[in-house]
């Protein structure tokens, strides 16, 4: 079965701060998807970022990055200079390859906080 | 582009009641889903349609819930009758091929 862990429930950091959120995944397939969401107060997902299993290249978008390492089957995402505007919660999910669909798996989600 | 349309944004209802809830998925996007979030989790799959047909419902509580698509673009979910525990967000979601789900706002349901 798949799984995916985000141990940390909540994080809180100062603005211009460095954030890490971690993901642990665990899946029997080969052939996977990781992606990372971002949810607002507004309530929708914002899609950020998708990455197949078969791609290890760490992955650069602004001030955010992302780490895939298939050794740990971890996926952790890492927001640069951080902004107020980032506060959310952010939810990693894994997905089988299955082609033209996708059946997300969320972690819990890890609500962060921004402060000025 | 409008992005997923979801209706109401939040409903509030005594339990027992029947309850629905409506998608309206982007243009041209054949597969649908249907996502609950509980209070502090991470959304969890009900049910996903490709065009009409529902090809994963197996989390979805059939004794209680419901769900359609006709002419595989809408999407109604209905709840009857409602309990207390079904209090959460539905989320409901449309992708094409290979490309990433793209969510709507939620409906907020309230059973009281």
């Amino acid at each position: 079965a798949q799984k995916v862990t985000q141990a940390q429930t909540e994080i809180s950091v100062v603005e211009k701060e460095d954030v890490t959120l971690d993901c642990v995944y665990e899946t029997r397939d080969t052939t996977y998807y990781l992606f990372w969401y971002k949810q607002p107060p507004s309530g929708e997902l914002v899609f950020l970022i998708r990455r197949n299993s078969f791609d290890e290249q760490n992955e650069i978008s602004g001030r955010y990055s992302w780490n895939f390492q298939k050794s740990t089957s971890s996926f952790n995402f890492t927001i640069t200079a951080s902004q107020v505007v980032d506060s959310a919660v952010y939810f990693c999910a894994l997905s089988e390859a299955e082609q033209g669909a996708q059946k997300l798996v969320f972690g819990q989600g890890t609500r962060l906080t921004i402060n000025p | 582009e409008a992005g997923v349309v979801q209706s109401p944004r939040y409903k509030i209802i005594e339990k027992k009641q029947p309850v629905a809830f409506w998608c309206n998925p982007i243009s041209g996007h054949n597969t649908l889903y249907w996502y609950l979030q509980n209070l502090g989790q991470g959304p969890e799959l009900l049910i996903r349609y490709e065009n009409e047909e529902a090809v994963d419902d197996s989390q979805l509580p059939k004794d209680r819930f419901s769900a359609e698509r006709l002419k595989g673009v809408d999407s109604t979910l209905k709840i009857q009758p409602a309990e207390l525990g079904d209090s959460a967000v539905y989320l409901c979601a449309s992708s094409s091929f290979d490309t990433e789900a793209f969510f709507g706002q939620g409906t907020r349901l309230t059973v009281v």
